[in-house]
């Protein structure tokens, strides 16, 4: 499975949009881009993934690059309870038992 | 969405002594979970892949006699860590596959004493 950069950390005002970038320059033509954010002391949570096109759910925004060799997780209006390790994980995906390899994350730390 | 649970949540023991951890995903068959570890500061470390009614597969590096998994049925994974030491301390975390996409369970902490 491909690489992927992210910075170690980000500040948010609460309300306002995060962006969380994600490097994975290395990226396979069949491989998704994944996002999990992990809150202190709890298990991953799936937050959204996609393979080329632009993802939105009721969560977030997933924006990938044309080249796909990066993305960018957006959180629309960022909460206090949005504090968490977010992760980017980029794994082939459709049919596949494929294991979710973790990098080391941003921690993202929204301020009132 | 999928839930999967974990128990203990907590759990603290004398070293030397065994504990196993259940993994349960509560509304769908898993055929594969996976077991992972954390350690304080650090992001989860893949240890083994388990899938219903074969042998786990383990990471590099993993002690398959330390860390015995089974995956007796497509609901139920159990980790359970033989002998164990101080340096097992951890937060350990299952996930289980539905049937694309890895859920997640709450964790458990170990802590040997």
């Amino acid at each position: 499975d491909a690489k992927t950069t992210q910075p170690p950390s980000m500040d948010c005002a609460e309300g306002r949009a995060a962006n969380l970038p994600c490097n994975h320059s290395t990226i396979s033509g069949n491989e998704y881009v994944y996002w999990y954010r992990q809150i202190h002391s709890q298990g991953p949570q799936y937050i959204i993934h996609g393979l080329k096109n632009n993802e939105t759910n009721e969560m977030a925004s997933l924006i990938i690059t044309e080249d796909r060799k990066s993305s960018t997780l957006i959180l629309p209006h960022a909460t206090l309870r949005d504090t968490a390790v977010y992760y980017c994980i980029v794994r082939v995906a459709a049919g596949n038992t494929g294991k979710l390899i973790f990098g080391q994350g941003t921690t993202l730390q929204v301020k009132p | 969405g999928a839930v999967v649970s974990q128990h203990p949540s907590r759990v603290i023991c004398k070293s030397g002594t065994s504990v196993k951890i259940e993994c349960r995903s509560l509304d769908f068959q898993a055929t594969t979970m996976f077991w992972y570890r954390q350690f304080p500061k650090q992001s989860l470390m893949l240890m083994a892949t388990s899938n219903e009614g074969s042998k786990a597969t383990y990471e590099q590096g993993v002690e398959k006699d330390k860390f015995l998994i089974n995956h007796a049925s497509l609901t139920l994974s159990t980790l359970t860590v033989t002998s164990a030491h101080p340096e097992d301390s951890s937060f350990y975390i299952c996930s289980a596959l539905d049937p694309y996409e890895q859920y997640f369970g709450p964790g458990t902490r170990l802590t040997v004493t």
